[in-house]
């Protein structure tokens, strides 16, 4: 079985601030790992992807193996960061298209 | 930009009624997929369909869902006798076919009340 673990509803930073959402997983395979964003009244849409290995809007995430983790982070967070960050996992070659998501974490930027 | 819509974006129904939730994928998208999101809840993956016929399906999509793409460009979400608990938000998304790991655009949701 697939899970993924978003163990904080709610992160409130300073604008400025460093920010960390986290995203923990659990999968007895390969995992492809995403993070996906929804802001206010507006769709989810997808913020960056392991295997791409980019940094979006100041975001990067990097996925360790060992722990089971895809944070994703920010150095220095805006007050347009404010939404609802979705961690979510997929089996590589597995067939599957199916993404697991996590519960989310609503990421407040504070002025 | 292209983009997936859902029409209705809100739709209330009573218990026991059956509801059709539309979906316009994007055009040049092939695999399309419902998703769930009970409110406070999870968003849930229900199925995947490709080529006029389920690929995959969650254990949530039982015999009251069906899905179907009815002409070139809609494809619906039946549920065929309505549940209080099947209240949520429901969620289209399309992608291409090719690597498995290309992107999913999603719509914008249609609430779904049941009463």
């Amino acid at each position: 079985a697939q899970r993924v673990t978003q163990p904080e509803k709610l992160l409130s930073v300073f604008k400025g601030a460093p920010v960390e959402l986290k995203c923990n997983y659990s999968y007895s395979g390969s995992p492809e790992l995403f993070w996906y964003v929804q802001y206010s009244r507006q769709r989810l849409q997808l913020l960056l992807r392991h295997i791409s290995r980019e940094s979006i809007k100041g975001f990067t995430a990097d996925l360790n193996k060992g722990e089971t983790s895809f944070h994703l982070k920010k150095p220095f967070a805006q007050e347009e960061d404010s939404a609802m960050y979705y961690c979510a996992l997929r089996g590589v070659n597995t067939g599957r298209r199916a993404l697991t998501f996590g519960s989310g974490t609503r990421l407040q930027v504070q002025p | 930009e292209p983009e997936v819509t859902q029409t209705p974006s809100h739709q209330v129904t009573q218990m026991g009624q059956e509801v059709i939730l539309r979906c316009v994928p994007i055009s040049n998208h092939l695999y399309f997929y419902w998703y769930r999101q009970i409110l406070g809840q999870k968003v849930e993956f229900l199925v995947s369909f490709y080529n006029n016929e389920i690929s995959e399906k969650s254990e949530i999509f039982d015999d009251q869902f069906s899905v179907e793409r009815p002409d070139g460009s809609n494809f619906t979400l039946k549920i065929r006798s309505t549940k209080l608990e099947d209240s949520a938000m429901y969620f289209c998304a399309s992608s291409v076919v090719g690597a498995m790991n290309t992107e999913a655009f999603f719509g914008q949701g249609t609430r779904l009340t049941v009463v």
